[in-house]
């Protein structure tokens, strides 16, 4: 079974600042995704940024990076030049590859971010 | 596009009612759907996932059930509500290929009284 550990409950930062949220999990698994969800007071769930195991290079969009560490089985995301919009709980996720059938997402208890003038 | 509808979206009931909540995905056909459970200041969990008509996996054992009568409708059910059932219910669904990535339902805000 996998599980994924954020060990931040809350974090604050100011606008046009950077911030890192903390992700690690725990698999016997080589292939595999990992997630980070944004979810805004809506409740809405919207993906962030998506990283495949087997690529080495760390996945970006736009204000949004990841440092992927394999062997450490870490998984962090920077957010560059925080806007009061970014502010949410975000969800690191792990999900199996898979063959063509379900694939099931492991959350993290999330990180609530607020960002601040 | 696809679009993924949930109803509804606020739900008050008292303890021992059933439930019913429903999910329904516009635009694809044959995707996978999934049942999510957040309870307060908690992740997402998963309940039950459907790769077909009829056919229903469970995660975790419950209070509840799911059912998939339609291709692009799933519900979630129960016959007797209890007090720990009250939750964020999301509903996701994704496309059977091997990459599956998930796409989320607006959510039913269940309170259980």
């Amino acid at each position: 079974a996998q599980t994924v550990t954020q060990s931040q409950p809350e974090m604050s930062v100011q606008e046009a600042e950077t911030v890192t949220l903390s992700c690690t999990y725990d698999t016997s698994e080589n292939n595999y995704y990992l997630f980070w969800y944004k979810q805004p007071p809506s409740r809405q769930m919207i993906l962030v940024i998506r990283q495949e195991a087997y690529k080495q290079q760390n996945a970006t969009e736009n204000r949004f990076s990841v440092n992927f560490q394999k062997a450490a089985k870490s998984f962090s995301l920077k957010i560059s030049d925080s806007q009061l919009g970014d502010t949410a709980m975000y969800f690191c996720a792990f999900m199996k590859r898979n063959t063509g059938t379900a694939s099931k997402l492991t959350f993290g208890t999330g990180t609530r971010l607020q960002v601040t003038l | 596009s696809q679009t993924i509808h949930q109803w509804p979206a606020t739900l008050v009931q008292p303890v021992g009612s059933p439930l019913s909540l429903e999910c329904t995905v516009e635009g694809t056909s044959n995707p996978n759907l999934y049942w999510y459970r957040q309870a307060a200041g908690r992740g997402l969990q998963l309940l039950f996932y459907s790769v077909g008509i009829g056919q229903i996996s469970s995660e975790v054992p419950q209070n509840l059930s799911a059912s998939r009568p339609q291709d692009r409708q799933f519900i979630l059910s129960s016959k007797k509500l209890l007090l720990s059932d009250s939750g964020f219910y999301l509903c996701a669904w994704s496309r059977g290929y091997t990459y599956n990535e998930q796409f989320f339902g607006p959510g039913t805000r269940l309170t259980v009284l």
